[in-house]
């Protein structure tokens, strides 16, 4: 069975730092490009962040950009988001995704999220 | 930057037919792929490249795409279809776009 599971949230200050992880499972993890999207408490989905399937592209959100770092173990099938700098606004759950291959990619696997709480 | 529009809420009668549009600047051009999101669960890709559909998801949902309105359409709506929908394409800038999500309302 194809999974994702992420974990590593919690509650943090204002400024500080937290690394989340995504364990996979079920597919080639070295095969795919992965992402992380965030949702705040009752809003919608905002992409954060994406990874080549290499490690060797990555791409962020403005929103994210200089403060948060993706990366990816495919020895370990682990994808990281190593977050600095945290905002209030960067409460929310994060999931990590799959994407498909393609020119106008989607996500076609979810894991079920970790939530990030920053506290002012 | 890209932006995708979609109504907050929709509401279709059980058994009826319901579409949940998503708006953007030609996005015909553009491929445009479809969540459901369940109270409580992760997002579930249930149309992507406009039309197409994953396994395991009913034929009862489907996708079109043209000129500035992209459509998901749920064809004997159920009590178990109630969730969020959330349109999403793929932007040369903006890399990946979601719109903001419609709850749908099976009465």
């Amino acid at each position: 069975e194809v999974q994702l599971l992420e974990s590593g949230g919690g509650l943090v200050q204002r400024g500080g730092s937290l690394r989340l992880s995504c364990a996979a499972s079920g597919f080639t993890f070295s095969s795919y490009a992965l992402s992380w999207v965030r949702q705040a408490p009752v809003k919608g989905l905002e992409w954060v962040s994406a990874i080549s399937s290499s490690g060797g592209n990555t791409y962020y959100a403005d929103s994210v950009r200089g403060r948060f770092t993706i990366s990816r173990d495919n020895s370990r099938n682990t994808l990281y988001l190593q977050m600095n700098s945290l905002r209030a606004e960067d409460t929310a759950l994060y999931y990590c995704a799959k994407v498909v291959d393609g020119s106008d990619p989607a996500f076609d696997i979810w894991g079920q999220g970790t939530m990030v709480t920053v506290s002012s | 930057s890209y932006e995708l529009t979609q109504p907050l809420s929709v509401s279709v009668a059980l058994g009826q037919t319901a579409r949940i549009p998503c708006g953007g600047n030609n996005i015909g051009s553009k491929n445009v792929h479809w969540y459901q999101q369940q109270p409580g669960q992760a997002p579930v890709l249930v149309i992507y490249r406009d039309t197409s559909r994953p396994s395991g998801i009913p034929e009862r949902f489907s996708g079109s795409n043209s000129g500035n309105t992209a459509t998901l359409t749920i064809s004997r709506a159920q009590a178990g279809d109630e969730a969020d929908y959330y349109c999403q394409v793929w932007d040369s800038s903006t890399r990946w776009v979601f719109g903001g999500g419609t709850k749908l309302t099976v009465l």
